[in-house]
């Protein structure tokens, strides 16, 4: 079954510190992984796609096969970072995705 | 280019009535899907249309059950609902395999 771990509820951090938002997953397949956002009042909408292996908005993850993790960072926290973050785990060619409970993160000034 | 859109925003309904739920993808995207985001449930896999063709469904009871039509805009209809049915129910749409994208989502409160 698949099965996506989101360790914490709630990161607080100030504005100029690292972020890491941990992710592990649970699949038995080839996994395709995902970071969605949801800022406040906004639509869920995505952030990173493991296969692009691009930063957006300075944020990148790396998939780790053998911790089968995918965990989210950024080097210097910004105020307008501030959302709720969902790690997504799809299921190739079964297009249901699998989302973890999601944490919060604060970024205060 | 429009997002995603559903309709209506919040939609409240009692015990045993049926709910309808829309949704409309963004333009060329052919596939549809459907989340259900209970309070402390998070968010689960619904359904899956594509091309008119449910392919894919969660684990949810006979009476969660939907179509797409020729325009792949998509309906979810709840029959005979129940208290714990009441959720945010999130649409998504994607081109083939590409990442999905989601719409504000239905709120539905059973009364």
């Amino acid at each position: 079954a698949q099965r996506v771990t989101q360790p914490e509820k709630l990161l607080s951090v100030f504005k100029g510190a690292p972020v890491e938002l941990k992710c592990n997953y649970s699949y038995s397949g080839s996994p395709e992984l995902f970071w969605y956002v949801q800022y406040s009042r906004q639509r869920l909408q995505l952030l990173l796609r493991h296969i692009s292996r691009e930063s957006i908005k300075g944020f990148t993850a790396d998939l780790n096969k053998g911790e089968t993790s995918f965990h989210l960072k950024k080097p210097f926290a910004q105020e307008e970072d501030s959302a709720m973050y969902y790690c997504v785990l799809g299921g190739t060619g079964r297009r249901a995705l699998t989302f973890g409970s999601g944490t919060r993160l604060q970024v205060q000034p | 280019e429009a997002g995603v859109t559903q309709s209506p925003t919040h939609l409240i309904k009692t015990r045993g009535q049926q709910a309808t739920l829309r949704c409309s993808p963004i333009s060329g995207h052919t596939s549809v899907y459907w989340y259900q985001q209970a309070l402390g449930l998070g968010l689960q896999f619904l359904l899956w249309y594509d091309e008119g063709e449910e392919r894919n469904r969660g684990n949810f009871p006979p009476r969660f059950s939907g179509r797409q039509f020729p325009n792949y805009s998509s309906e979810l209809n709840v029959n005979a609902l129940e208290l714990e049915d009441s959720a945010l129910y999130l649409c998504a749409s994607s081109q083939f395999d590409q990442p999905q994208h989601f719409g504000d989502g239905t709120r539905l409160s059973i009364l």
